[in-house]
């Protein structure tokens, strides 16, 4: 089935520094991918889509310049938490649907950011 | 719009069946999703409803009435491992948004 890598598992970082997920389709194109974010008992919530060669869309609440997304080719999106604060460590999530799939949409393994 | 619902906790005793449920309103209905997420991993697909009616795979089935705007997860000869969150989803708008319930925390005691 189709696979999406998501890089790094885990991460810690000072507060104030800049912090890059990146997420890659493996044996798919992905136009679209989208980006989660979950806070610890509760369920994913959608922050933006990532479109290729596109803005991002993101979720009303969700801010654009603190949460950068780039989409740049059709197997890597990238989410880059600017200026990260204690209140952004989370769990992030990354997903995308393989057109040819019939398993709906697939999920890379989270990242767990802890800001200090 | 939309709003998808379904409980908080539920309980259940190994080897027993459990059923989910989930109540969606969703504008423009494209289909209804179910996963299953173990603390600190990411979300496995379980179903994915598009039609009215049950489907069955193994242990697992997923039942849909749109009209209803309900949906349910049925978990037969329940193991341990079964404990985990149990997500209900759907498609809003555009791009094929995928929008997530609140999610069910299973636990299955001996």
């Amino acid at each position: 089935g189709a696979v999406v890598s998501q890089h790094p598992s885990r991460v810690i970082c000072k507060s104030g520094t800049s912090v890059k997920i990146e997420c890659r389709s493996l044996d798919f194109q992905a136009t679209t991918m989208f980006w989660y974010r979950q806070f610890p008992k509760q369920s994913l919530m959608l922050m933006a889509t990532s479109n290729e060669g596109s803005k991002a869309t993101y979720e009303q609440g969700v801010e654009k310049d603190k949460f950068l997304i780039n989409h740049a080719s059709l197997t890597l999106s990238t989410l880059t938490v600017t200026s990260a604060h204690p209140e952004d460590s989370s769990f992030y999530i990354c997903s995308a649907r393989d057109p040819q799939g019939a398993e709906g949409y697939t999920f890379g393994s989270g990242t767990r950011l802890t800001v200090v | 719009g939309q709003n998808i619902d379904q409980p908080t906790e539920m309980t259940a005793t190994e080897g027993a069946i459990v059923q989910i449920n989930c109540t969606y309103q969703t504008s423009g209905f494209n289909g209804l999703f179910w996963y299953q997420q173990h603390a600190g991993e990411a979300p496995t697909f379980l179903s994915y409803n598009v039609l009215d009616g049950l489907e069955e795979k193994g242990r697992f089935s997923s039942f849909l009435s749109r009209s209803k705007g309900y949906s349910y997860l049925l978990l037969k000869e329940l193991q341990m491992k079964d404990s985990a969150s149990y997500l209900c989803a759907g498609f809003s708008g555009g791009y094929n948004k995928l929008i997530f319930g609140a999610g069910t925390r299973l636990a299955v005691h001996p």
